[in-house]
C-alpha cells in the first residue's frame, strides 16, 4: 500500500462546476497535509495547507480532512481552464520532521 | 520577496561525471529540502537541512549523492559518479524555522539527464 494515495485521472469537468480531488494517506498518526498545484514542466505550487479536521477555505478552493477516515479532499469551485493542472497531495507523517510524502498526483483539465 | 532559485534549469551529462545542483531557499528560511521526481514516479524525499545542519538524510540514495549546507544559506548537492537512474528532476524547498510543518515553497527545479 502506498503512503499516500491519489486517483491519477486525468479528472475532466467542465467549465463553472466543481472538481473534487481526493487523498488517502496510510500513517495514522499523520498531522499536516497540503495541496500543491504542477502545471507541466513547472515546479509544485502551494494551494492549501490543512491540519485540522473539516473543512479550510480560501478562495474558490477548499480542503476538507477527516482524520479518522484518512482521507483529505480538495474541492475547486467554478473551476476555469487555468485549474488545468496536477494536483499533488502531499502529507507530514507523524515520526517525520518536516519530510513532505506525497502522492502520484490526480490530472485535473477543465474544458470551456 | 524572492522565492527559491535553482541553478542549473537543465543538465545533460553523461554517465561517470559529476554534477553539482545549487539551491538559494527564501532569505530567512531555515529550513531546507532536497526532493526528486524520477520519470513517471511521486516526488520523493532526499534531505532536510535546519541551517547547516542535516535533520534527516533518510531519503538519500547512497554514497554518490552528497549534500552541503555551509553558513546556512544555500545548499549544493553534488552527484559523484552519476548514473543513468539518477535521471529526473531535483526539486528543492525551504519553510521558515518554528513548526517543523511549517509551509514548504518549492523552486523551479534541475532536470537532470544522464546519458
Amino acid at each position: 500500500q502506498k503512503e499516500v494515495e491519489q486517483n491519477s485521472g486525468p479528472l475532466s469537468v467542465p467549465e463553472g462546476a466543481i472538481a473534487s480531488l481526493n487523498c488517502t494517506y496510510s500513517d495514522r498518526v499523520s498531522q499536516s497535509f497540503f495541496w500543491y498545484r504542477q502545471y507541466s514542466g513547472k515546479s509544485p505550487e502551494l494551494i492549501m495547507s490543512i491540519y485540522s479536521n473539516g473543512d479550510k477555505e480560501d478562495g474558490r478552493f477548499t480542503a476538507q480532512l477527516n482524520k479518522a477516515s484518512q482521507y483529505v479532499s480538495l474541492l475547486i469551485r467554478d473551476s476555469q481552464p487555468s485549474d488545468s493542472a496536477t494536483y499533488l497531495c502531499a502529507v507530514i507523517g507523524g515520526t517525520s520532521y518536516g519530510k513532505l510524502t506525497f502522492g502520484q498526483g490526480t490530472i485535473l483539465t477543465v474544458h470551456p | 520577496e524572492a522565492g527559491v532559485t535553482q541553478f542549473p534549469s537543465h543538465s545533460v551529462i553523461e554517465k561517470g561525471q559529476t554534477v553539482t545542483l545549487r539551491c538559494d531557499p527564501i532569505s530567512g528560511h531555515d529550513n531546507l529540502y532536497w526532493y526528486r521526481r524520477v520519470m513517471g514516479k511521486e516526488i520523493k524525499f532526499l534531505l532536510h537541512f535546519v541551517k547547516e545542519s542535516k535533520q534527516d538524510e533518510s531519503g538519500m540514495p547512497n554514497n554518490r549523492f552528497l549534500a552541503e549546507r555551509t553558513g546556512g544559506t544555500y545548499s549544493t548537492l553534488k552527484v559523484q559518479p552519476a548514473e543513468l537512474e539518477d535521471s529526473g528532476v531535483y526539486f528543492c524547498a525551504s519553510s521558515q524555522s518554528g513548526r517543523w510543518d511549517n509551509e514548504q515553497f518549492f523552486g523551479p527545479g534541475t532536470r537532470l539527464t544522464v546519458l
